[in-house]
């Protein structure tokens, strides 16, 4: 089975912080993206990543910026975080071509809150 | 950034009763996924779709890729207390292995 790992499930950080969130996959996929969930806008995509070293922009990369050093690991940072950032934070991969290319696997979400 | 129309936006049915709901979009797409997510859990995969007209069931799912390839639905016959959660359908396919995202639909079942 793929398994995502979130390193944390609850995370409560002070405006004005620097914030790590972590994202392990174990299944050698290529494509690994973060993703941002508020209720009423459904999920909305921050960043993503198709190789090492590779990140491209989602719809809001504003804030945040990303690091994937590692095929398995994918962190997104919040530079200096703002109480606008608290939401459900959900990291994701898939496979590079191919027809399951675009199966995304999820992780279990971090619930951030910014105070 | 682009979304699915998916409807309804909500549902409140009583335990046996089936489930429908549908995702809509302007643009093509070569691949649907439907998606559950359980409260205050990540989305886990239901079924996948690859081609137009693609009818797939999952136990009690049944999901169809429409002709247009513009939409989707999910079927979920006699519904249980444990298919609460949210169901978001999602377009892929083409140059790109990003997903589009419908703003799902949450189900609640009483018994």
């Amino acid at each position: 089975d793929v398994k995502v790992t979130q390193s944390s499930r609850y995370l409560v950080k002070r405006t004005g912080e620097k914030v790590f969130l972590e994202c392990v996959q174990d299944m050698d996929h290529e494509n690994m993206f973060w993703y941002r969930q508020d209720p009423g806008l459904g999920l909305r995509l921050i960043y993503f990543s198709y190789d090492v070293k590779m990140k491209e922009k989602g719809d809001i990369p504003e804030g945040y910026s990303v690091s994937r050093e590692k095929k398995e690991r994918f962190s997104l940072i919040l530079e200096s975080a703002s109480t606008n950032q608290t939401s459900m934070y959900l990291c994701a991969s898939s496979l590079l071509g191919g027809l399951a290319k675009n199966i995304q696997y999820f992780g279990a979400g971090t619930r951030l809150s910014v105070l | 950034g682009q979304q699915l129309n998916q409807s309804p936006q909500s549902m409140f049915i009583q335990e046996g009763e089936d489930v429908s709901m549908n995702c809509t979009s302007s643009s093509i797409f070569n691949t649907w996924l439907w998606y559950k997510q359980d409260p205050g859990e990540g989305p886990v995969l239901l079924i996948a779709l690859y081609k137009a007209g693609e009818l797939t069931s999952n136990g009690r799912l049944t999901a169809q890729f429409g002709i247009t390839r513009k939409d989707s639905f999910l079927n979920i016959s006699a519904s249980i207390p444990s298919d609460v959660g949210i169901y978001f359908c999602a377009g892929g396919g083409g140059n790109t292995d990003k997903l589009i995202f419908g703003t799902g639909t949450r189900l609640q079942v009483f018994p």
